[in-house]
């Protein structure tokens, strides 16, 4: 069993749909990092957090360390959140990876 | 503008056909790393740098060879390249994780190198 798991692995939506990704993970972390991989394979970083809730524009990302388990959250869906985002923990003196969930955004 | 580049971005090579790839960052970054990416197993970290003329082994450090000479380059050397090297290849920096300096916080990654040995 992967350290990491995302799901679902793949989600398709319509254009405003409301997204949920979620990641559990079963180590012991200082931090859950969460990223996107756009289409043509760069990533970015989107949210760092230990605890609680983090906001950014439409983005959200929370975290339950007793339930050891993250979600991401996409408000008002678009086309351009079409994307691989990847949930990632820090345990001791390395970062973990999920193998990501695949979005797709249709007008 | 902040940013990693890598070079090639592109590359088919050959078993056994020394091979070298380039990060540099701009960011003053003490911290950087390699990574792979591979379908079905997500990314995995190669080698990684506290400092100048630190380096430490990843995950999946065989076959590879990293420098870290100067503060913002951290190349990549495959000596003998084989074909289970073919992949997706990151570069990244960081320095500040949530409790301070860290190579394990926000992650700033290079566009990637796409390396096919044959």
């Amino acid at each position: 069993k992967n350290e990491v798991e995302q799901s679902p692995q793949n989600l398709t939506a319509q254009e405003g749909e409301f997204i949920t990704i979620n990641c559990s993970y079963s180590v012991g972390i200082s931090a859950l990092h969460w990223l996107q991989q756009h289409p043509g394979g760069g990533i970015v970083s989107l949210f760092m957090l230990s605890s609680g809730k983090k906001k950014h524009g439409r983005l959200i990302a929370t975290i339950n360390i007793q339930e050891k388990h993250s979600s991401l959250h996409i408000t008002a869906s678009h086309p351009r959140d079409s994307a691989v985002y990847i949930c990632a923990v820090h345990n001791t003196d390395k970062l973990i990876f999920g193998t990501g969930t695949r979005l797709q955004v249709f007008p | 503008e902040a940013q990693v580049t890598q070079n090639p971005r592109y590359l088919i090579t050959v078993t056994g056909k020394k091979l070298t790839v380039t990060c540099s960052q701009n960011m003053n970054h003490e911290y950087m790393s390699w990574y792979r990416q591979d379908p079905g197993l997500g990314l995995r970290q190669i080698y990684y740098s506290m400092n100048v003329e630190v380096t430490d082994k990843g995950d999946v450090p065989e076959g590879y060879k990293v420098s870290r000479k100067e503060k913002r380059n951290f190349p990549l050397i495959l000596e003998s390249p084989s074909p289970n090297q073919t992949s997706l290849y990151f570069c990244a920096s960081s320095s500040e994780g949530l409790a301070g300096p860290s190579p394990w916080g926000e992650q700033f990654f290079g566009p990637g190198t796409r390396l096919t040995v044959l």
